[in-house]
């Protein structure tokens, strides 16, 4: 059972370049969602999905998109890179109801220069 | 709409010592609060939330609507329980969104 798997762990951009961080669950979870994590401000909600074909913004979803054709996958696509979207990113996917434990991925350290 | 305080970004105590990480919150609503541990360079686990009353790993924490706080406490700090300490917020109201405060730093000192 490998829960919320994300790739790549590191990466190293040049600014104005375009990546895509994977994040895959084979839990059958129709909720997944992506956070970034910065020094003092905590774990910021970027995008989510509640389930196949339906996305929806966060607090900080300019600059990045996704996308949800399968239940199993929620990529994030950096369209133009940023210094400021140097970060550690993370995937995580809950199952149906708000009772669920929210499972995390295991993150993705992304600096862009 | 959903926000979680955590008022202290570091928080260090002697082993042995109580510790109480403060979380307050604001919702229109049945909010969900969790408390989530992240130790260094690991994911984030999740420790405990209220609908449980239960106590993990020695931490319980209790939902105090009157005062809107979730704080976590601990008697007797242990030195293994230094990391980073993460309050969050999920509601039927605002889609079952899971938000997160800015975290704790706990330091136990020998």
């Amino acid at each position: 059972n490998a829960g919320v798997t994300q790739t790549p762990k590191f990466q190293v951009l040049k600014t104005g370049q375009s990546m895509t961080l994977q994040c895959a669950q084979d839990m059958n979870h129709e909720y997944m969602s992506w956070y970034r994590q910065d020094p003092g401000m905590g774990l910021r909600l970027i995008h989510y999905s509640v389930g196949a074909g339906i996305t929806d913004q966060g607090e900080v979803p300019n600059g990045y998109n996704v996308s949800r054709s399968t239940t199993e996958d929620f990529p994030l696509r950096l369209l133009s890179a940023a210094p400021s979207q140097t970060s550690v990113y993370f995937c995580a996917s809950r199952g149906e109801g708000a009772g669920n434990t929210i499972y995390f991925g295991e993150g993705s350290w992304l600096t862009v220069v | 709409a959903q926000r979680v305080t955590q008022p202290e970004k570091l928080l260090s105590v002697f082993k042995g010592a109580p510790v109480e990480l403060k979380c307050n919150y604001s919702y229109s609503g049945s909010p969900e609060l969790f408390w989530y541990v992240q130790y260094s360079r690991q994911r984030l686990q999740l420790l405990l939330r209220h609908i449980s009353r239960e106590s993990i790993k020695g931490f319980t924490a209790d939902l105090n609507k009157g005062e809107t706080s979730f704080h976590l406490k601990k008697p007797f700090a242990q030195e293994e329980d230094s990391a980073m300490y993460y309050c969050a917020l999920s509601g039927r109201e605002y889609g079952n969104k899971l938000v997160f405060g800015a975290g704790t730093i706990l330091r136990v000192k020998s």
